[in-house]
């Protein structure tokens, strides 16, 4: 059974492109979730998704960030408009349902040149 | 809202036994989970107490006091593998409990 599934590992944008993160669960979750990390700090929940709906957004900025989970393909945390602060290791999680252990991806480092 | 505080780092040989402890103030509670995370790799799962008491994993152990508000992790008979970063974590009860918010993290540092 494959674990959640991350991609790109490593994206470098520009200011001002977009940044497309994907995510793809493990096979039998329909929960994901999307967590951010600066260098040495823990893990800052972004938001709480499961298919075609957004449960829990309260950790997403109100600009520029947005996030999917179509009913099918993976899921989507959208970045417009990078700006040199949106630099950080971003982790996706899934879970089978909404209250359990959560399993965590290898994760996307984004740096914004 | 929630917080929970860890000591930044601690140093412990290996062979050791080590206690990571993890205090956190919640509007709710759903008990407290530990992740370990190498080189800023995935968070791995390590332990969850939703109760008082202990929770013993093969090395691993986690306790929690729920009237202190109050946790810790127990690595035993420690190894150089074992060094990394620790979390504790606490579940937001609110919007189906699936937000996670996380402590700074320890950092483990087993010496020879």
């Amino acid at each position: 059974n494959a674990g959640v599934m991350q991609n790109p590992r490593h994206l470098v944008r520009r200011r001002g492109q977009e940044a497309r993160l994907r995510c793809s669960p493990m096979k039998g979750h329909s929960h994901v979730y999307w967590y951010r990390q600066l260098p040495e700090e823990g893990l800052k929940f972004m938001v709480y998704l499961q298919k075609e709906n957004i449960i829990d957004e309260s950790g997403m900025p109100k600009e520029r960030f947005s996030a999917e989970f179509p009913k099918e393909g993976p899921s989507i945390l959208r970045i417009q408009q990078v700006v040199r602060g949106d630099s950080a290791a971003y982790f996706c999680a899934s879970s089978p349902a909404g209250n359990n252990e959560q399993y965590f991806g290898p994760g996307t480092r984004l740096t914004v040149t | 809202g929630q917080s929970l505080e860890q000591p930044s780092e601690v140093t412990a040989v290996e062979g050791a036994i080590v206690q990571i402890n993890c205090t956190y103030q919640t509007s709710g509670f759903y008990g407290l989970s530990w992740y370990q995370q190498h080189d800023g790799g995935a968070p791995t799962f390590l332990s969850y107490n939703g109760l008082d008491g202990l929770e013993e994993t093969g090395r691993f152990s986690s306790f929690l006091s729920r009237s202190d508000s109050y946790g810790y992790l127990l690595l035993q008979e420690l190894q150089m593998k074992d060094s990394a970063f620790y979390f504790c974590a606490v579940r937001d009860p609110y919007n189906q409990g699936g937000k996670l918010i996380f402590g700074q993290g320890t950092e483990l540092s087993v010496k020879p």
